[in-house]
């Protein structure tokens, strides 16, 4: 069962426009929303957070917003560069007896083109 | 200095083959884990250990056999491999259990082909 979707695959934005990353998630238990972003042959690295508690969080040109009613989050990047050519990975977590386990989504391929 | 390590980088192996893939840290996290990346891209956990505890073990088969000799090391054992075994598998790691807020630090993949 996905829990953590990502329904768009592939994204190619061009250099300076907006890069608007959506994800959807299934669980309304999930208190904590994470973005990862990973390179070819890396590991995933973690790029900003959001607590359900709140529906804007903003880093530097990343910027991720919280829609709870719909269970959707998108994760903005403006202007978006081409070193931000990555794989973006939404997820989610929620606290079960005594630890977190943190469920990630399938992933969307982000293409800054020059 | 990598913070978290992860060895072999590849791995092509036979059906049946027992293979282990190990995992270190240096960032003196407490709380290690175990994820498969399948073909459909997804990041599954399959374990976790807190200093040393099992914590988490999802359902994972049995073949699989997560060994941590201390907190900063957590490897992991796979029997008689299978074909659909073949996935990327990533470490991280985190100080204390992976709390919304606190950060987990992946390894850089371990590819295992399965042939």
């Amino acid at each position: 069962d996905q829990q953590v979707k990502q329904n768009s695959p592939s994204l190619s934005v061009q250099e300076g426009r907006i890069s608007i990353l959506n994800c959807d998630y299934t669980n309304s238990m999930f208190d904590y929303f994470l973005w990862y972003k990973k390179y070819p042959a890396e590991g995933p690295t973690f790029l900003i957070s959001i607590s359900s508690i709140k529906d804007k969080n903003e880093d530097g040109r990343f910027t991720v917003f919280l829609n709870k009613s719909a269970k959707h989050l998108s994760l903005h990047i403006v202007p978006s560069q081409p070193g931000d050519s990555a794989v973006y990975f939404c997820a989610a977590s929620h606290k079960k007896t005594s630890y977190d386990k943190v469920i990630f989504g399938p992933g969307t391929s982000l293409s800054v083109i020059p | 200095d990598t913070a978290v390590s992860q060895t072999p980088k590849y791995l092509v192996t036979q059906m049946g083959n027992d293979k282990s893939i190990k995992c270190e840290q240096n960032l003196g996290h407490d709380t290690m884990y175990w994820y498969k990346q399948d073909s459909k891209k997804f990041l599954k956990i399959m374990f976790s250990y807190n200093n040393k505890e099992l914590i988490i073990n999802e359902t994972v088969p049995n073949r699989f056999s997560p060994k941590s000799p201390d907190k900063a090391h957590l490897n992991l054992h796979i029997n008689s491999l299978e074909l659909g075994d073949s996935a990327v598998y990533f470490c991280a790691s985190s100080l204390g259990s992976w709390v919304g807020n606190t950060e987990a630090f992946f390894g850089q993949g371990t590819r295992l082909t399965v042939v």
